[in-house]
């Protein structure tokens, strides 16, 4: 079976910019959640998808946004970006909402300038 | 609220025993669960403790005591490709609008 896929692995943006970052799941997977990570504040969670429709959110601001289509294929977006946002971004998958094991994708590294 | 603590950095050397604690401060979560994660590379799961007590998965063991807000990731025989950082994490149980938890990570140096 194939793992977590993400894309784009790296991605260069400037300040006020707008990214989607694309997560495609272990196939059978309807459960998708997405963390950011820095080495000031560790791994966050910024939200989760199941069944196509966002099941948790994580203290983030509006900026992040996500979806999920019915393939359970995530993408997540980050409008007006700024310099903060640099970070790896990871998403995982689990076969159901809340299972005690998630499968994390290589993740995406965004720098912002 | 929900928040763990975590040695920031542990060193052993080869084949010895090393082990990583978790303290937590949580109202009431499903379980206790552990990742591994080299430097560039994505957190992979290593064990995860339901209720409390052992879990043994070959080299690596899982303790948890939920009347001690407290649990550990024993890692014996080490071995130098154990050198990464670990993470314990949580799923909080209620509306606190999480999936998980994390730890802020133990970073493990194995020396020859």
């Amino acid at each position: 079976k194939a793992g977590v896929t993400q894309t784009p692995r790296y991605l260069i943006k400037t300040r006020g910019q707008q990214v989607t970052l694309s997560c495609s799941p272990i196939s059978g997977h309807r459960s998708v959640s997405w963390y950011q990570q820095t080495p000031g504040q560790g791994l966050q969670f910024l939200f989760e998808y199941f069944s196509e429709t966002q099941r948790n959110k994580g203290n983030f601001p509006g900026r992040f946004s996500g979806r999920q289509f019915s393939n359970s294929r995530s993408e997540m977006n980050v409008s007006t970006l700024e310099l903060g946002d640099s970070a790896l971004y990871l998403c995982a998958s689990s076969p159901a909402s809340g299972g005690n094991e998630q499968f994390f994708g290589p993740g995406t590294r965004l720098t912002v300038l | 609220g929900q928040s763990l603590e975590q040695p920031s950095e542990v060193t052993a050397v080869e084949g010895a025993i090393v082990q990583i604690n978790c303290t937590y401060q949580t109202s009431g979560f499903y379980g206790l669960s552990w990742y591994q994660q080299h430097d560039g590379g994505a957190p992979t799961f290593l064990s995860y403790n339901a209720l409390d007590g052992l879990e043994e998965t070959g080299r690596f063991s899982s303790f948890l005591s939920r009347s001690d807000s407290y649990g550990y990731l024993l890692l014996q025989e080490l071995q130098m490709k154990d050198s990464a950082s670990y993470f314990c994490a949580v799923r909080p149980r209620g509306n606190y609008g999480q999936n998980f938890v994390f730890g802020p990570g133990t970073r493990l140096s194995v020396l020859p």
